[in-house]
């Protein structure tokens, strides 16, 4: 299985301001999702992104809003843009795994609160 | 499109009582049906899984059971301990596709 962290794990900010999350992988991986998770809800696809192309965004979600980098293939972010109390969720990163590459590993989160 | 429905949302048992948690889909194509468990502050850990070419899986006392042509698949958990409680998410993904479609969760409570 992989190992995934996010940083930061969790953050209070500002509406308006804009937090970037960071996803590390401890190998190289060829898919890396990003999903929202609002309070007791389920996950919802927010975007695919593979390394060395643009992020496949979901219905509902824009790169204006959620603009996405993967630099490499162990490393991704996620950035909250312009963000107001609605953005306020967990943000997970998640990856497919090695072995078969439907298994998919989800990272810690970060849990975001907008006031 | 995909769907998958999870039943119950909440699910309470006596500490070493069985759980059951039912997922039903609806895209024939689907071929892997993971499960899920998420516990306060984390974030998902995959527990089970099972490919349709297989009708049941164990794994201590975790059992996925497939069922393809009623298009429903379940999550078994027996002699259940308190830290059995979580919220547990099922999963569809079908082939020649990347996305994972979740169930709503079921909110496990197990009563010592």
């Amino acid at each position: 299985s992989a190992v995934i962290s996010q940083k930061p794990s969790r953050d209070i900010c500002q509406r308006g301001t804009s937090l970037t999350i960071q996803c590390q992988v401890d190998s190289q991986v060829t898919m890396m999702f990003w999903y929202r998770q609002q309070p007791g809800q389920s996950l919802t696809l927010i975007a695919t992104a593979n390394q060395g192309s643009e992020a496949t965004y979901e219905s509902g979600f824009v790169i204006d809003k959620f603009p996405i980098s993967r630099p490499n293939l162990t490393f991704s972010t996620l950035t909250v843009s312009n963000m107001s109390p609605e953005d306020s969720s967990i943000y997970l990163c998640s990856v497919d795994g090695q072995v078969g590459a439907d298994t998919q590993y989800f990272g810690p989160g970060t849990r975001l609160t907008v006031l | 499109g995909e769907n998958v429905e999870q039943h119950p949302s909440t699910l309470s048992v006596q500490e070493g009582d069985s759980a059951v948690i039912k997922c039903t889909y609806s895209d024939s194509a689907s071929n892997y049906f993971p499960w899920y468990k998420q516990e306060l502050g984390k974030g998902p850990q995959l527990i089970i899984d099972i490919r349709s070419n297989v009708g049941e899986k164990k794994d201590q006392r975790i059992a996925v059971t497939l069922n393809k042509t009623a298009k429903h698949f379940s999550l078994h958990i027996t002699e259940t301990q308190p830290e059995d409680s979580a919220v547990y998410f099922c999963a569809i993904r079908g082939t020649g596709g990347f996305k994972t479609i979740f169930g709503a969760g079921t909110r496990l409570f197990v009563k010592a």
